[in-house]
């Protein structure tokens, strides 16, 4: 298993600024997950963070919007750019997947876009 | 055409009945199959995985029909606990270890 923490857990943003999420594992990780959960919506994921080299972005998702930094094994950051309400979610940072599937998530980052 | 496709539900079930979710994928190279739970407010949770030759888990069963790329959860004697939202999960593409989510079927068991 993992333990994953994420700040902010939940924050209140004005329209056109940044917001930067921090995740850190308890252990080395190759993978790191960003996912998206707009209301009422299941996840989607929005790129995976790889150590070492840039991130993998999903269709839809931009390195201008997410850029994501990924400093060292335990760490990952994703922050969301100039932001609109339409950016409004939970933001989740998770770890593992693979062959047997159990990924472990952070408690999300609620973002409100006001 | 999602990848993952789920009937949103609610279902609303008394206590003790049984109640069977479905799941469609659109991916026949996926290889590896789950379920998820996910409470309000919380973070998803692995709850089974689901293999070819079907399985159990106390009340939960699941099974796979690869021919028609469908996946379903039985759940038996249903509790008021077991209230949440089931997510249906996909790994699509070999080497590729992130997962698809579907959008998830809310149960809402009532005493």
């Amino acid at each position: 298993s993992a333990v994953i923490s994420q700040k902010p857990s939940r924050d209140i943003c004005q329209r056109g600024t940044s917001l930067t999420i921090q995740c850190q594992v308890d252990s080395q990780v190759t993978m790191m997950f960003w996912y998206r959960q707009q209301p009422g919506q299941s996840l989607t994921l929005i790129a995976t963070a790889n150590q070492g080299s840039e991130a993998t972005y999903e269709s839809g998702f931009v390195i201008d919007k997410f850029p994501i930094s990924r400093p060292n094994l335990t760490f990952s950051t994703l922050t969301v750019s100039n932001m609109s309400p339409e950016d409004s979610s939970i933001y989740l940072c998770s770890v593992g997947g693979g062959q047997t599937g159990e990924l472990f998530f952070g408690e999300g980052s609620r973002l409100t876009v006001l | 055409r999602k990848e993952v496709e789920q009937d949103p539900g609610p279902f609303n079930v008394p206590e003790g009945a049984t109640v069977a979710f479905n799941c469609t994928y659109s991916n026949s190279a996926s290889q590896s199959f789950f379920w998820y739970r996910q409470d309000c407010r919380k973070e998803p949770k692995l709850l089974m995985s689901v293999y070819s030759s079907g399985n159990e888990d106390g009340r939960f069963t699941a099974q796979l029909n690869r021919a028609s790329q469908y996946i379903s959860l039985l759940i038996r004697d249903s509790k008021l606990s077991d209230s949440a939202t089931y997510l249906c999960v996909v790994n699509g593409i070999t080497g590729r270890r992130a997962l698809t989510f579907g959008s998830g079927t809310r149960l809402q068991v009532q005493p």
